[in-house]
């Protein structure tokens, strides 16, 4: 079984700070791991991903996570955000070996708002 | 392309009605799941299918619940004698075997009075 936690359920920042959304997991088994991005009234969009290699992955709009295998985290980062990074941000892992039949089992959230 | 596709989008029922959501999945995806999110929550993942068969269901899903995709194409998500806490938003997501993320549809959002 595995389980995920997103450590902060919101965070306010302002326009081009900083941010760090963090996530921890738990698992028995290897995991991939993964965040995905949920605007306003849309459905779930991943926004990267981690399978194998480098362990550090980056997105088009310039997020970027890191793998930690020892300290079982896989935290979200941008150097500077806009207003319209503005969603909810869900950390998730399926079982590597697909004996869960590769189900994604979820973090409770972390609501990103930034603000002008 | 067109992406994961679910209908309705929204659906309010009385207590104790039947409802039935549809999701069409990316053509030629051959996995395809549901999840159940509630207000504040992660989704959380109900039901699984590799084509036609049904592979795995979650003790989420009570007796009430029923899950089908004949033909390996969409899939229908049907509640019997719904409760007020199945409100709640149901998510379908599609996957091609040879990828790992998956694919997710807008939603549909069911309310119980």
């Amino acid at each position: 079984a595995q389980s995920v936690t997103q450590l902060d359920s919101q965070v306010p920042v302002f326009e081009e700070a900083p941010v760090e959304l963090r996530c921890n997991y738990s698992s028995s088994v290897s995991v991939y791991l993964f965040w995905y991005v949920q605007y306003p009234n849309q459905g779930l969009q991943l926004l990267l991903k981690y399978l194998s290699g480098s362990t550090l992955v980056e997105s088009i709009n310039g997020f970027e996570a890191e793998f930690n295998k020892s300290q079982t985290s896989f935290h979200l980062r941008k150097p500077s955000v806009h207003i319209s990074d503005t969603a909810e941000y869900f950390c998730a892992v399926s079982d590597r070996s697909g004996g869960s039949n590769y189900k994604l089992t979820f973090g409770k959230g972390t609501l990103l708002t930034v603000n002008p | 392309d067109t992406g994961v596709s679910q209908n309705p989008r929204h659906k309010i029922t009385k207590r104790g009605q039947n409802v039935t959501f549809r999701c069409d999945p990316i053509s030629e995806h051959n996995r395809l799941y549901w999840y159940r999110q509630t207000l504040g929550q992660g989704p959380e993942f109900l039901t699984y299918f590799q084509n036609e068969a049904q592979l795995e269901k979650s003790r989420l899903l009570s007796d009430r619940f029923s899950a089908e995709r004949p033909k390996g194409s969409f899939s229908t998500l049907e509640i019997q004698r719904t409760e007020q806490g199945d409100s709640a938003m149901y998510l379908c997501a599609s996957s091609p075997d040879v990828i790992y993320e998956q694919y997710f549809g807008p939603g549909t959002r069911l309310t119980v009075t």
